[in-house]
């Protein structure tokens, strides 16, 4: 069964700076996708970025930078020049070619100071 | 972009009664839809897969009796959380998935249920 693992629950960085949050999975599949969502206070959960396991180059979106190491199954997230929005719950989460549901890991609280 | 709502937003019933939550994708077609359960600051807990057309698959320890899904259309999926229990107060969040994409799933914004 596959498995997503965030081992930070929570995380702080000041606005303007720079803060990886770290996921690992496991999976025995060699296609999937796996995901980076964010969850503010009003729980309405948004995609954050997306990255295809086929795809050797990290996906990218403005601020948001994913490192992914598919040996290593490692899927970190770096979010650039923090904003005070970006204060948050982060999930990430992985699912399969098939479509099949999505697997969260239990997430990162991200709290931002100014 | 793909919407997908959910209703009603929040509830309050009180035990022992029923209660029914909508979740609608406006406009796509979904074919898949799931259900999950959010406790406070933790993470979504798959409850079960619903099909149009067909019954739906529950994730182990969900009691299929007393949280009944029904996907009559490729529009709508609906959870009734039957003869419900303070217990049962939780997030509920359903996601559809887009049937002529790239399996790309959307989230609708929850239903907050409070038993009383």
């Amino acid at each position: 069964a596959q498995t997503v693992t965030q081992s930070q629950p929570e995380m702080s960085v000041q606005e303007a700076e720079t803060v990886t949050l770290s996921c690992t999975y496991d999976t025995s599949e060699s296609d999937y996708y796996l995901f980076w969502y964010k969850q503010p206070p009003s729980r309405q959960m948004i995609l954050v970025i997306r990255q295809e396991a086929y795809k050797q180059q990290n996906a990218t979106e403005n601020r948001f930078s994913v490192n992914f190491q598919k040996a290593a199954k490692s899927f970190s997230l770096k979010i650039s020049d923090s904003q005070l929005g970006d204060a948050a719950m982060y999930f990430c989460a992985y699912r399969n070619q098939a479509g099949t549901a999505l697997i969260f890991g239990k997430g990162t609280t991200l709290s931002v100071s100014s | 972009g793909a919407v997908v709502s959910q209703h009603p937003s929040r509830v309050i019933c009180k035990s022992g009664t029923s209660v029914k939550i909508e979740c609608r994708s406006l406009d796509f077609q979904a074919t898949t839809m799931f259900w999950y359960r959010q406790f406070p600051k933790q993470s979504l807990m798959l409850m079960a897969t619903s099909n149009e057309g067909s019954k739906a698959t529950y994730e182990q320890g969900v009691e299929k009796d007393k949280f009944l899904i029904n996907h009559a259309s490729l529009t709508l999926s609906t959870l009734t959380v039957t003869s419900a229990h303070p217990e049962d107060s939780s997030f509920y969040i359903c996601s559809a998935r887009d049937g002529g994409g790239p399996n790309e799933q959307y989230f609708g914004p929850g239903t907050r249920l409070t038993v009383t």
